[in-house]
């Protein structure tokens, strides 16, 4: 059956260090992965996207790596501040199911001053 | 611009009884979408629409109803509810096809049934 899964504990860091994601997924062809941030008692806001063809994005302090073969994704936050403290999802889109986003349980992080 | 605006913000339910959950956005968006966020999950699609007029279902349909008579518009509607309905319901929309197009979700609505 299809599966996301990401981490599966809490990630607690230091700040300035920089905090590592993980999205391991099965059984999906994804043409694209989303990450979204979502803060409590809020709805997600999107962070960035990734298609199926590049292996890196970049933006500012993100980067979000994609290893179609490994079938995982990598979410990167350098420099991390205690703002960054939230919960992050990612979400797959498929090409045969345009429209229909599959979306992870999410891993909180927490970003200690 | 508003956004995706969402209401009511909270809502407790007897079970049986019904409600609708109301979803607007402004960007005259094509796309939209209903979820369900139980504890410590992720977001299940309950319905989508491809624009006025067409719906169809996702992952988790049933107990709910959706209609889209307006771009602007997309009520969920949640007959005879039941315990199993608890949950924080979020609505989204995108421009365009959903390859990929990023979604812009309201604040949600947490709704315990009991």
């Amino acid at each position: 059956s299809q599966k996301i899964e990401q981490n599966s504990e809490a990630l607690n860091i230091q700040e300035g260090k920089t905090a590592t994601l993980t999205c391991n997924y099965t059984n999906y062809s994804p043409a694209y992965l989303q990450w979204y941030r979502q803060d409590p008692g809020r709805g997600p806001v999107f962070l960035l996207l990734i298609r199926e063809n590049e292996k890196e994005k970049r933006k500012e302090r993100l980067k979000v790596t994609f290893d179609t073969t490994l079938k995982q994704s990598l979410f990167h936050i350098t420099a991390s501040q205690p703002a960054d403290s939230a919960t992050y999802l990612c979400a797959l889109d498929m090409s045969t199911n345009a429209g229909k986003s599959t979306f992870g349980d999410g891993t909180t992080l927490t970003v200690k001053p | 611009n508003a956004g995706v605006t969402q209401t009511p913000k909270f809502r407790i339910l007897k079970i049986g009884q019904s409600m609708t959950l109301q979803c607007t956005q402004d960007m005259n968006h094509n796309y939209m979408y209903w979820y369900r966020q139980d504890p410590g999950m992720g977001l299940k699609l309950i319905y989508y629409s491809v624009g006025a007029g067409i719906t169809d279902k996702g992952e988790v349909p049933n107990g709910y109803n959706v209609s889209r008579s307006t771009t602007e518009d997309f009520p969920l509607r949640l007959e005879l509810a039941a315990p199993s309905q608890t949950s924080v319901y979020f609505c989204a929309s995108s421009y365009s096809l959903g390859r990929g197009e990023e979604q812009y979700f309201g604040p949600g609505t947490r709704l315990t049934v009991t």
